[in-house]
């Protein structure tokens, strides 16, 4: 199926450090998401992401989030500062439009995120 | 307020057999999708399958098909023939339709399925 890359598959980095994720989405998808998943939880939606505009954010989208995707590069979610609370895999999803909600998405493969 | 519920934490299964995994879910919305992905040992999480709720036929992929059992709010993911490879953590969710004025795909907790040779 159609594939989502996600650069790193891993990062460390202290707390109170800035910490940029990428994910490449699939090349014709133009709604972009990240969600937030816990060690042995489910994923939890964090925002979604259209035409350069968050469309929809969730409590857990903390003012120190932030997304882009300039000029059709990588998408990207930027913590700054990071705190302890934010370790967990990040996962970058995309699709193609929203069609009324109808539209499947497909997830990258994930950036763990370890704040020590 | 959407939610979806995965009762089984875990289960096992002989290969070649068939299994199914249990998914309710609650919403006000009159059009909604649901939507089964599956998360491997590696963590990447790969789309199986979906159901529209406007539609009455049961959806299948491959060795994947639905239980779409709309009046309860269920709709239960059945894999005939199991293989080792089946073994992963399998996530329910859903998405309201464009009335609701959300985007989210919500997510189950997950069922881990172990197949066993």
């Amino acid at each position: 199926g159609p594939k989502v890359l996600q650069i790193p598959s891993h990062q460390i980095i202290d707390m109170g450090q800035m910490v940029t994720l990428n994910c490449d989405p699939v090349s014709n998808h133009l709604y972009f998401y990240w969600y937030k998943q816990i060690l042995g939880q489910q994923m939890e939606f964090l925002v979604n992401f259209y035409n350069g505009k968050v469309m929809e954010k969730s409590k857990l989208f903390k003012d120190q989030f932030s997304v882009e995707r300039p000029d059709g590069s990588y998408f990207t979610l930027k913590i700054q500062p990071t705190a302890l609370e934010d370790s967990a895999v990040y996962f970058c999803a995309s699709s193609p439009r929203l069609g009324g909600g109808a539209e499947t998405l497909y997830f990258g493969s994930g950036t763990r995120l370890t704040v020590l | 307020a959407q939610k979806v519920t995965q009762t089984q934490t875990s289960i096992s299964v002989m290969e070649k057999t068939t299994v199914t995994m249990d998914c309710v879910y609650e919403t006000q919305d009159s059009s909604y999708f649901l939507f089964w992905y599956k998360q491997t040992a590696s963590g990447e999480i790969v789309f199986l399958i979906r159901q529209d709720s406007y539609k009455k036929e049961n959806a299948t992929v491959g060795h994947y098909s639905l239980n779409f059992q709309k009046p309860k709010s269920s709709i239960g993911l059945i894999i005939t023939a199991t293989q080792i490879e089946d073994s992963a953590v399998y996530f329910c969710a859903m998405r309201e339709g464009v009335s609701s004025g959300s985007w989210q795909l919500i997510f189950g907790s997950g069922t881990q399925l172990t197949v066993m040779p």
